[in-house]
């Protein structure tokens, strides 16, 4: 099985902050990944796929990089909106793994 | 407009079973990977199985054995059936279209969740 290790778990971030969330596979996943954003008692949300496309609707300051083992999701100017927690998602092989999240908090 | 409407979830005891549905509209389920994935209380987001459109089906281990995914093609839903459920089994399950066999079509729709809380 492939494991998605995601750091941090959690950051304090600024409005108008720079934000980059990392998520490493425990072997290759070309670029078999996407990044979700969750909101509390909200639905999660696809805001990258196939490691770099952005979801149609969602903001550019959003973007996504990265191939094989690690991958990272940029916010570039943190928006109020974006507080939330951020997942990333392999789609290379069953059984498909999450990584545990990173917490985005209001400094 | 594609909507996943999930129903089934409850308060269960240990042991016990229950049956989730998802019904599809604005797409054909059969013809897409669908699956569940579900979230602990103040937890992350863990997948549980999926069903191919060609029938077969894959699980995480720790349901493996205990859960069946199936779906009826003439209701156009997906169905996850929980038997021997156990307390770590509470959480809000997510039906998603997983996939429609392409490379950008993925885990783009999901239902609005459904709630499991398995307690004496």
């Amino acid at each position: 099985d492939i494991q998605m290790t995601q750091s941090p778990s959690a950051m304090s971030a600024s409005v108008g902050d720079r934000v980059t969330i990392t998520c490493r596979a425990s072997q290759g996943i070309s670029n078999y990944l996407a990044w979700f954003q969750q909101k509390p008692g909200k639905v999660p949300k696809r805001l990258i796929y196939a490691s770099s496309s952005l979801q149609s609707g969602v903001p550019s300051r959003f973007s996504g990089s990265g191939s094989g083992t690690e991958f990272t999701l940029t916010i570039s100017s943190l928006q109020p909106e974006d507080f939330a927690t951020y997942y990333c998602l392999q789609h290379n092989s069953y059984p498909l793994t999450f990584g545990g999240g990173t917490k985005v908090e209001i400094k | 407009e594609v909507q996943l409407v999930e129903s089934g979830g409850g308060l269960v005891q240990p042991g016990g079973s229950l049956r989730l549905s998802c019904a599809a509209s604005g797409f054909t389920v059969s013809s897409n990977y669908m699956s569940w994935v579900r979230q602990a209380p103040g937890k992350g987001l863990e997948w549980v199985s999926v069903i191919y459109s060609g029938g077969s089906t894959y699980y995480a281990d720790s349901v493996k054995g205990r859960f069946t995914i199936s779906r009826d093609n003439s209701k156009n839903t997906l169905y996850l059936q929980m038997n021997s459920l156990r307390a770590e089994d509470t959480a809000v399950y997510y039906c998603a279209r997983d996939s429609d066999g392409s490379s950008v079509n993925y885990f783009d729709y999901w239902g609005q969740g459904t709630l499991v809380t398995v307690s004496s």
